[in-house]
């Protein structure tokens, strides 16, 4: 169980264009879902917080004008990177909680790997 | 402010016990956890421990000590497909998973 989907798993893409990558929970529902992003041999880095039906949580240093976030159902939510220009390529992966006990570990979604020309 | 420190790299031989430690100061405290990721791939969760001692899941086992902000992940028979970056996390008071850089384990034949 506590499966989460996310697609594409690779995406190139021309700088200026937009690109957006979906996170799906399976089989549970999300009232949160995480967004990260892990540039090569570094660690996770938060970009925002998902929450259904509300705005998102930036983490400081993230545009939320260029990281656009929406998490229309308990299901799925969406990033928008707008205006792509090729320091944005990166692994961007999405995470989500099947619980809001703390003992409850983060799912993730396989990333998706963003490379802009 | 809050950190997690853990080794950059280890270097294990196939077959044998490696422990990668993980240090924390937080803000607060409401669990940790031990995540595998594969180059190129997300991570999986190994581990949760939230009071002090060892949890033993198969050939991974973890450790906590609160008391001294510490913890280790212990993989025994160590195979080639553990070669892998191990991260550490930690919930803290806001329950907001704090990361560490991970530990790239290389396993050699």
């Amino acid at each position: 169980g506590a499966v989460v989907s996310q697609h594409p798993s690779w995406v190139i893409c021309k700088s200026g264009t937009s690109v957006k990558i979906e996170c799906r929970s399976l089989d549970f529902q999300a009232t949160t879902m995480f967004w990260y992003r892990q540039f090569p041999k570094q660690s996770l880095m938060l970009m925002a917080t998902s929450n259904e039906g509300s705005k998102a949580t930036y983490e400081q240093g993230v545009e939320k004008d260029k990281f656009l976030i929406n998490h229309a159902s308990l299901t799925l939510s969406t990033l928008t990177v707008t205006s792509a220009h090729p320091e944005d390529s990166s692994f961007y992966i999405c995470s989500a909680s099947s619980s809001d006990r703390g003992n409850s570990p983060l799912h993730f979604g396989n990333g998706t790997r963003l490379t802009v020309t | 402010g809050q950190n997690i420190d853990q080794p950059t790299e280890m270097t294990a031989t196939e077959g044998a016990i490696v422990q990668i430690n993980c240090t924390y100061q937080t803000s607060g405290f409401n669990g940790l956890f031990w995540y595998q990721q594969h180059a190129g791939e997300a991570p999986t969760f190994l581990s949760y421990n939230v009071l002090d001692g060892l949890e033993e899941k198969g050939r991974f086992s973890s450790f906590l000590s609160r008391s001294k902000g510490y913890s280790y992940l212990l993989l025994k028979e160590l195979q080639m497909k553990d070669s892998a970056s191990y991260l550490c996390a930690v919930k803290d008071s806001n329950y907001q998973l704090i990361w560490g850089a991970g530990t790239k384990l290389i396993i050699k034949p």
